[in-house]
């Protein structure tokens, strides 16, 4: 079946820039999300990429999607101490409704 | 910004119990959808609703789950008979058309359901 992974947890200096990986296994995979939770909050939806997309840009965020490799990623510049949460990437794609989601990254950005 | 809420924010139940968690989707959205987090681990889609009726179902939703959608701004989920395991946070979604369309999911800040 469906598979999302991604890497458990990164850390970075408020300023630097923050690059979160997503690897996934559907090769029918059409949509792929980036959502944000917040400490006892809900998943706030960042972004989104089509599949027959490489790159999109949104303010501070930046998604790349690998398409040959499955690999998709998320790149905040200019990490403020309030993007500190865990981001998770989802996917699914048009046979079916669900999301599926990868265990997500804890990004702790330090002062 | 409309906001998909749900209600309690933490319900404790005894094991065997039936729980009822509650959700209010965005009021133009037609697709709905319930997701569960145990502590740990991924999130899992259960469930997802359409047109009264459900649309499509993971291996997790079994004869204990059910949905309904009451009246015209509430969409529940029901556990019946609850088991130690059933004790996770539960996400409710809605978006306003299918995957076709590509109209993202929004999520609700989730019930903590404690079985005890």
């Amino acid at each position: 079946g469906e598979d999302v992974e991604q890497s458990l947890f990164l850390s970075v200096r408020e300023g630097d820039s923050s690059v979160i990986n997503c690897t996934y296994t559907d090769s029918s995979s059409t949509y792929l999300y980036w959502y944000k939770q917040e400490p006892g909050a809900g998943l706030q939806l960042l972004t989104y990429i089509f599949s027959n997309m490489d790159m999109k840009q949104d303010q501070r965020l930046t998604v790349l999607l690998n398409k040959k490799d499955k690999h998709l990623s998320l790149r905040i510049a200019d990490t403020q101490t309030g993007d500190s949460a865990i981001y998770f990437c989802a996917e699914t794609n048009t046979g079916f409704q669900k999301l599926v989601f990868g265990t997500g990254t804890r990004l702790l950005v330090s002062p | 910004e409309p906001e998909v809420t749900q209600t309690p924010s933490h319900q404790v139940t005894q094991m065997g119990q039936e729980v009822i968690l509650r959700c209010v989707p965005i009021s133009n959205h037609l697709y709905f959808y319930w997701y569960r987090q145990i502590l740990g681990q991924k999130v899992e889609f259960l469930v997802s609703f359409y047109n009264n009726e459900i649309s499509e179902k993971s291996e997790i939703f079994d004869d204990q789950f059910s949905v309904e959608r009451p009246d015209g701004s509430n969409f529940t989920l029901k556990i019946r008979s609850t088991k130690l395991e059933d004790s996770a946070m539960y996400f409710c979604a809605s978006s306003d058309a299918g995957v076709r369309s590509n109209q993202p999911q929004h999520f609700g800040d989730g019930t903590r359901l404690s079985i005890l």
